[in-house]
């Protein structure tokens, strides 16, 4: 298979205080990582691709300061949310992709609540 | 309006009927993918149609493309009350490898 993990599953964090959340690729070495952002009742928004040992590319309006993605190896992606602000509450999503392959294994999203 | 656009936004039917959503694009790709997703939980793939084919089947599940009108059908036959969830195309464009998410439409299979 194809197993992408994410952790925490949910978190809840003050407003102001930076989150951290894991994507991990279990049983596989993931290229390509993606993030998306999902609010209720939406669809996944891509807020930003990264390649193991190089910076992440950004979509237009994500702000890079805010959202620090870093893949350091081939199986661990992360994504950190930088004083955090209510509005930042949402459903944060991973994905990997293999070499040589179209398919985007996603993980099971982190739900980020900011009080 | 967006890249992958769904219809309907929301679809209510009975156990053992057919359930038809569908999904239209506008620019140019390598293929069209449809997802599962349980609410509140990670997404599933379902079904991958390449840009050369037309019509694709996967157990209850069919998948017709039309490049031409830039437009996608997943068909799921003899619905089941574990159907019930939003189900949404993504796009990968020929430009890239990053998908294009429709805005869903939800499945709601009564039994």
């Amino acid at each position: 298979g194809a197993v992408v993990s994410q952790h925490p599953s949910r978190v809840i964090c003050k407003s102001g205080t930076s989150v951290k959340i894991e994507c991990r690729s279990l049983d596989f070495q993931a290229t390509t990582m993606f993030w998306y952002r999902q609010f209720p009742k939406q669809s996944l928004m891509l807020m930003a691709t990264s390649n193991e040992g190089s910076k992440a590319t950004y979509e237009q309006g994500v702000e890079k300061d805010k959202f620090l993605i870093n893949h350091a190896s081939l199986t661990l992606s992360t994504l950190t949310v930088t004083s955090a602000h209510p509005e930042d509450s949402s459903f944060y999503i991973c994905s990997a992709t293999r070499d040589f392959s179209y398919e985007q294994y996603f993980g099971p999203g982190t739900r980020l609540t900011v009080t | 309006s967006q890249q992958g656009e769904e219809d309907p936004q929301a679809l209510s039917i009975q156990e053992g009927e057919n359930a038809t959503m569908n999904c239209s694009y506008k620019t140019s790709i390598n293929n069209l993918q449809w997802y599962r997703q349980n609410s509140g939980r990670g997404l599933v793939h379902l079904i991958l149609i390449r840009s050369n084919e037309r019509e694709k089947h996967s157990g209850r599940l069919r998948v017709t493309l039309d490049t031409s009108k830039k437009s996608s059908s997943l068909l799921i036959t003899a619905s089941r009350a574990a159907d019930t969830a939003s189900y949404f195309c993504a796009t990968e464009e020929t430009s890239g490898s990053r998908l294009t998410f429709g805005e869903g439409t939800q499945l709601t299979v009564n039994p």
